[in-house]
């Protein structure tokens, strides 16, 4: 399974655009990358995924190079209720088992 | 749609008690089915997880077990809790057709278990 490590923390205002970005260089041929978001004392909750260049949501984009081993999830304008904890994961399908990392902590300030 | 249910919400228990955890999913058939426990502050660790009825994978040696005895009901259980078992369990599926090529997980809303 393809480890990720994606920064511990990150600050950001509101209104601004944030970017995270996670690396992972073992990723596999058939591994698709998935972004997750959890508040606090809820499940994590899927947000976007993505197999190379870019996707987009009503939530977030997903910028993928063409080698694949890092990813950027970028959150448009973000307000305060993005505060959360991301995920980044790697994975293929099947019963693969995903590894939740300690994600990144976004906090956004007024 | 399909909804994954987890019960109870929040539960407080005394040291060397039982413990049983339920999780169930609608609108799906033969579902895999996670359970995770998260400590204050930290990732997700994954405890066991099954492909089907009576399927179950350990992914962490420890004090606790789980079983499938339904296709969409998950139960996590000990036979005497540690304090170290203290944590936010979270339930888990995937597999519908629309995810099965990337495993994306749907998770529950948690319990938040709290051993004194």
């Amino acid at each position: 399974l393809a480890k990720t490590t994606q920064p511990i923390s990150m600050d950001s205002y509101e209104g601004q655009e944030v970017n995270i970005t996670c690396s992972h260089n073992n990723i596999a041929t058939n591994d698709y990358i998935t972004w997750y978001q959890q508040f606090p004392s809820q499940g994590p909750r899927f947000i976007i995924q993505g197999y190379k260049t870019k996707v987009t949501n009503e939530v977030a984009s997903l910028f993928i190079p063409a080698d694949r081993k890092s990813s950027t999830l970028s959150l448009p304008r973000v307000s305060l209720s993005d505060t959360a904890v991301y995920y980044c994961l790697v994975g293929s399908g099947g019963y693969n088992k995903l590894i939740f990392g300690a994600g990144t902590r976004l906090a956004v300030h007024p | 749609s399909q909804t994954i249910h987890q019960w109870p919400a929040t539960l407080v228990q005394p040291v060397g008690s039982p413990l049983s955890l339920e999780c169930t999913v609608e609108g799906t058939s033969n579902p895999n089915l996670y359970w995770y426990r998260q400590a204050a502050g930290r990732g997700l660790q994954l405890l066991f997880y099954s492909v089907g009825i009576g399927q179950i994978s350990s992914e962490v040696p420890q004090n606790l077990s789980a079983s499938r005895p339904q296709d969409r009901q998950f139960i996590l259980s000990s036979k005497k809790l540690l304090l170290s078992d203290s944590g936010f369990y979270l339930c888990a599926w995937s597999g519908d057709r629309g995810s099965w090529r990337t495993d994306t997980q749907y998770f529950g809303p948690g319990t938040r278990l709290t051993v004194l």
